[in-house]
């Protein structure tokens, strides 16, 4: 049972640059979660899904962009990276909103 | 005032001792409590998740809510080296907020 898979584990982009960060779950949850991590300032929400077609902007949306064309696949997309995206990007899913989250193992991206 | 404040640390205890990690939090709203692990280079893992006040035990971690006080523990007993992680708790009204996570070492 692969759970949440995050596809790249490590990046590194120069300022300007765009990529797309891949995250697919095989748990069937229709709520889907972007969280990026910096030192020392927790989990911060960039954008989440409530099911295939919907989605909303979280606490930090600015600079990103998200899809969800499907019930597994939610791809972040950063157009213009800058050195303040620096961060690990976490994908999430969960069965209902008070329930538990499952986390994928994280992509380390730098923007030099 | 954060929605929800946790002691960074990091702390270091020697094997076998009696950890407390701690949040207290702002909003009287806030109804779903929970604790998740997370190892380093991992994502977060749910360890413990209540919803009234009191305490919730399982195995060797107690989770405990005290309403009247905004104010969250995790109590670890017998530490272990492989309990070396970083605790973020996450407290849930409308939108769930992680507090910035303890980081724990358990020497040996």
């Amino acid at each position: 049972n692969a759970g949440v898979t995050q596809t790249p584990k490590f990046r590194i982009l120069k300022i300007g640059q765009s990529m797309t960060l891949q995250c697919t779950q095989d748990m069937n949850h229709n709520y889907m979660y972007w969280y990026r991590q910096d030192p020392g300032m927790g989990l911060k929400l960039i954008y989440y899904s409530v099911g295939a077609g919907i989605t909303d902007k979280g606490e930090v949306p600015n600079g990103y962009n998200v899809s969800r064309s499907t019930t597994e696949d939610f791809p972040l997309r950063l157009e213009l990276a800058a050195p303040s995206q620096t961060s690990v990007y976490f994908c999430a899913s969960s069965y209902q909103t008070i329930r538990e989250l499952f986390f994928g193992s994280g992509t380390q991206l730098s923007v030099l | 005032q954060k929605e929800v404040e946790q002691d960074p640390g990091p702390l270091s205890v020697p094997e076998g001792a009696i950890v407390s990690l701690n949040c207290t939090y702002s909003n009287s709203a806030f109804q779903y409590f929970m604790w998740y692990r997370q190892y380093s280079r991992k994502g977060p893992e749910l360890l413990m998740y209540t919803y009234s006040s009191g305490n919730k035990e399982d195995g060797r971690f107690t989770a405990q809510v005290d309403k009247s006080s905004k104010y969250i523990s995790l109590f670890i007993r017998d530490s272990q080296p492989s309990d070396s992680a970083t605790y973020l708790c996450a407290i849930r009204a409308e939108k769930l907020v992680f507090g910035k996570g303890t980081k724990l070492t358990v020497n040996p």
